[in-house]
């Protein structure tokens, strides 16, 4: 079974400052990692991916994560926040396409303050 | 790039009374098309799972006869609520993969009250 947590549901930033929100996953096979973003009444937006390859993995809106295998961890990060990087980030798993579902994280809400 | 339409965005319905949620694949075949339900603050939660003109894969605890799934075309999937109640209210979002590597496109989601 495959399973994320997001530590830290809520995590506030000053515009400038560097943006991390943390991902851990559980995976009994090589995982697929996912970062999305979600506005106000909207669907989910694809920030990157990792599915094989550089660990390193950018995305849009200056965006990156580094997947680590012996962390477990695949890590949202953003070098300087601006206002509109406010929303709900979620990050996910899937299990290779054997299934094809996708599971989530809780979500971490990002507050980013003028 | 791949779009989803889902429709309605909006929908106020009655206690006891049926709603469709559609979400269309615009630009590729939806091959399988994910349903997910999220509660004010919440995660997104798979309701269940669907392949071109087999019955849906259902998660535990989701009531099949309540969220009717059906994915009878490449890129049509419908999910109706039956006989909705006001702990149906939520936002559903569907979610399609297709033929254009591996990726998943959502709908804008659809937020469902029933009053």
């Amino acid at each position: 079974a495959q399973s994320v947590t997001q530590l830290g549901s809520h995590v506030s930033v000053s515009e400038g400052a560097l943006v991390l929100l943390r991902c851990n996953y559980s995976s009994s096979v090589p995982p697929y990692l996912f970062w999305y973003v979600q506005y106000p009444n909207q669907g989910l937006q694809l920030l990157l991916k990792y599915t094989t390859g550089a660990t390193l993995v950018k995305g849009i809106n200056g965006f990156e994560a580094e997947f680590k295998k012996s962390e477990t961890s695949f890590h949202l990060t953003k070098p300087s926040a601006h206002m509109s990087d406010a929303a709900e980030y979620f990050c996910a798993v899937s299990d290779q396409g054997n299934t094809g579902k996708l599971i989530f994280g809780q979500g971490t809400t990002l507050q980013v303050k003028p | 790039g791949a779009v989803v339409s889902q429709h309605p965005s909006r929908v106020i319905c009655k206690s006891g009374t049926s709603v469709k949620i559609e979400c269309r694949s615009l630009d590729f075949q939806a091959t399988t098309m994910f349903w997910y339900r999220q509660f004010p603050k919440q995660s997104l939660m798979l309701m269940a799972t669907s392949n071109e003109g087999s019955k849906a894969t259902y998660e535990q605890g989701v009531e099949k006869d309540k969220f009717l799934i059906n994915h009878a075309s490449l890129t049509l999937s419908t999910l109706t609520v039956t006989s909705a109640h006001p702990e149906d209210s939520s936002f559903y979002i569907c979610s399609a993969r297709g033929d254009r590597g591996y990726g998943y496109t959502f709908g804008s989601g659809t937020r469902l009250t029933v009053v």
